[in-house]
């Protein structure tokens, strides 16, 4: 079946460093990737996504390409913010499902110290 | 703004009392999706309704119910809360059948059972 792989956390990094969160993802046929991040106390929120191969997604500094050769997703932000701390988690659907069930990744918490 | 909007945000009852959370949206989405996410995991997936057509998860306790009166609410009736349903509640729309496969969050409701 579906699955998401993503790295463990939590991540812990100073301000202004470079952040990369590893997604990797086994499906069949060409599935839609998304990055979700999820502040404390909150629901979810889309980041970014990305439909087909080689498409990157880029919200608020962050950014993901799709890499079908490598089935990855990667997350990365060239200069985290105090503000960024927070629970991302990588998922996907797959574009045959009627109904858009979501396979989600593990999460994986950054924490980002002044 | 067209949102997924919870109701309440917390939410307290006692063991086995019934309790019924709420979630409604104005994004006029034909799928409507209940979860549970405990302590930052993944949100796992409790059911959905595909415009009227209800989908239980093979694996989603009896205990959990849910209903959809028309296409801006859902509720999530929970029969007979153990301590082990304390967890946050996430209400999610989507509307797949357009080619778009995100879904939508909103806040959550936490509930506590004491």
């Amino acid at each position: 079946g579906d699955s998401v792989t993503q790295m463990e956390g939590p991540v812990t990094l100073s301000e202004e460093a470079f952040l990369t969160i590893n997604c990797t993802y086994t499906a069949t046929g060409y599935p839609s990737l998304f990055w979700y991040v999820q502040y404390p106390g909150e629901g979810l929120q889309l980041l970014l996504k990305a439909t087909k191969a080689d498409d990157k997604g880029s919200n608020k500094g962050f950014e993901a390409t799709y890499r079908k050769e490598t089935t990855s997703f990667h997350l990365e932000k060239g200069s985290v913010q105090v503000s960024d701390s927070a629970v991302y988690f990588c998922a996907l659907t797959r574009t045959t499902d009627s109904w858009g069930k979501l396979q989600f990744g593990a999460g994986t918490q950054v924490v980002v110290t002044p | 703004d067209a949102m997924v909007i919870q109701n309440p945000r917390y939410q307290v009852t006692q063991f086995g009392k019934p309790v019924t959370l709420s979630c409604s949206q104005t994004l006029n989405h034909n799928v409507m999706y209940w979860y549970q996410q405990k302590s930052s995991q993944a949100p796992k997936l409790l059911f959905h309704y595909y415009d009227k057509d209800f989908n239980n998860e093979a694996d989603t306790p009896d205990n959990f119910q849910s209903r959809r009166p028309n296409t801006s609410f859902c509720f999530l009736d929970i029969r007979s809360p153990g301590l082990g349903d304390a967890a946050m509640y996430l209400c999610a729309t989507s509307t797949p059948g357009t080619g778009s496969y995100e879904q939508y969050f909103g806040p959550g409701t936490r509930l506590t059972v004491t």
